[in-house]
């Protein structure tokens, strides 16, 4: 089946240091990669997404690629902030049926000023 | 604005007790979800529901059963609760067609003492 795994946390940065949270899939056929983040108290919000093979999803400074032949889609960015304290979740929807989201285990973010 | 909302954002209940979780969204939206959320291990998917009146397992439905009478609303049960099932219930939905993100509300922490 399905499945996604993300590096284990958690990770403390200070602020204006590179990220790098890894995440990479076992899936047949092309699936639809996602990274959702969630602040304290509130649900998850998507943060990007990417839909093929070397596509680029980007948003709020953060970028992950599509990687096929090596079945991954890390997130970086390259100059965190304090506000980027969260908790990161790398998801795969399957290309058959159901639309269902398949998560990473998460990762906790905390950025120090 | 999107918006999904869950009808209690804390909840503490009694070994033995029945226990509602409502989740109600105004996007018109087809799909709807129940996750439940735990430290090292991620989402994981309880039920989803297609439309009105449908719903299908997901991958850890013992113990749960869900109800979808409204298109915007759904309802997740919980018979006779337990201890194991103190965790945080997050609800989502997603349009029908498409490459969509779900959108979740803030999440229920439910307590069983």
């Amino acid at each position: 089946g399905n499945s996604v795994t993300q590096m284990e946390g958690p990770v403390t940065l200070s602020e204006e240091a590179f990220l790098t949270i890894n995440c990479t899939y076992t899936a047949t056929g092309y699936p639809s990669l996602f990274w959702y983040v969630q602040y304290p108290g509130e649900g998850l919000q998507l943060l990007l997404k990417a839909t093929k093979a070397d596509d680029k999803g980007s948003n709020k400074g953060f970028e992950a690629t599509y990687r096929k032949e090596t079945t991954s889609f890390h997130l970086e960015k390259g100059s965190v902030q304090v506000s980027d304290s969260a908790v990161y979740f790398c998801a795969l929807e399957g290309v058959q049926g159901a639309q269902k989201l398949v998560f990473g285990q998460g990762t906790r973010l905390t950025i120090n000023p | 604005d999107v918006k999904v909302t869950q009808s209690s954002r804390y909840l503490v209940k009694r070994t033995g007790e029945k226990v509602f979780l409502e989740c109600v969204q105004d996007m018109d939206h087809e799909n709807m979800f129940w996750y439940r959320q735990d430290p090292g291990l991620g989402l994981r998917l309880i039920y989803f529901s297609y439309d009105v009146k449908m719903k299908e397992k997901g991958d850890i439905p013992e113990g749960y059963s869900v109800s979808r009478e409204k298109k915007e609303r759904f309802s997740l049960i919980l018979e006779s609760a337990s201890t194991n099932q103190t965790s945080m219930y997050l609800c989502a939905s997603r349009a029908l067609a498409g490459v969509h993100e779900q959108y979740f509300g803030p999440g229920t922490r439910l307590t069983v003492t």
